[in-house]
């Protein structure tokens, strides 16, 4: 079957540094996009990567292992803001996502 | 606004009734989808359509339709609710089916419980 695997929860400090992992097995692969989810409202489209290396987007970098099945988006700088819901989705060989259950990112002070 | 907007937000439904969630995109795109979001697991593909006039099921489709008479909108009916369809449900859009990042936007959601 086909399986996305990530924490179910996370903690850490504003101002510092957090690596939210994502493991992956599926038919094939097309794909990896990472989205956040702040509670109560709408995923939002953060990252893709479709070959293996670190995509860095301001405070947001993600990176991809296919290989190794693996990804991780790494957030500096944490602000209170970040405090959301982070989804792996990966896309397979039909190009249907493959959504992890999300990681819930808390933030403190 | 350009985007995506569902209705209704959220609704309380007795067993057994019909139901339509409504959904409707300004983006001009080809491929729109409905997900159910549960506590504890990744979101799920109900339907789908890569352009109008065209639809497909996706993981869970059972006790749901869906039709694309247009571009714009994708409404998704419930035929006969029951308990096991309280879920949060997304609809989203994009403007590829294949090929580059095919970027999902998402509309607010609508929350909907069964009694």
């Amino acid at each position: 079957g086909q399986n996305i695997d990530q924490p179910t929860e996370m903690t850490a400090t504003e101002g510092a540094i957090v690596q939210i992992n994502c493991t992956y097995q599926t038919s094939g692969f097309n794909g990896l996009f990472w989205y956040q989810q702040h509670a109560g409202e709408a995923p939002t489209f953060l990252s893709y990567n479709v070959l293996d290396g670190l995509e860095e987007k301001g405070r947001f970098s993600s990176f991809l292992s296919r290989s190794k099945g693996y990804s991780y988006l790494l957030l500096k700088e944490l602000q209170m803001k970040d405090s959301a819901s982070y989804l792996c989705a990966v896309r397979d060989s039909n190009y249907q996502l493959i959504w992890g259950a999300g990681t819930k990112l808390i933030i403190k002070p | 606004i350009a985007g995506i907007t569902q209705a209704p937000t959220s609704q309380i439904l007795a067993a057994g009734r019909r139901m339509t969630l409504r959904c409707t995109q300004d983006m001009r795109h080809n491929a729109m989808y409905w997900y159910r979001q549960d506590l504890g697991l990744g979101l799920r593909l109900i339907h789908y359509s890569n352009t109008a006039g065209t639809t497909g099921k996706g993981e869970v489709p059972d006790g749901y339709s869906v039709s694309r008479a247009n571009t714009d909108d994708f409404p998704l009916t419930l035929a006969s609710a029951v308990p096991s369809q309280t879920s949060v449900y997304f609809c989203a859009s994009s403007d590829s089916t294949s090929s580059g990042a095919n970027v999902l936007t998402f509309g607010a959601g609508s929350r909907l419980t069964v009694l």
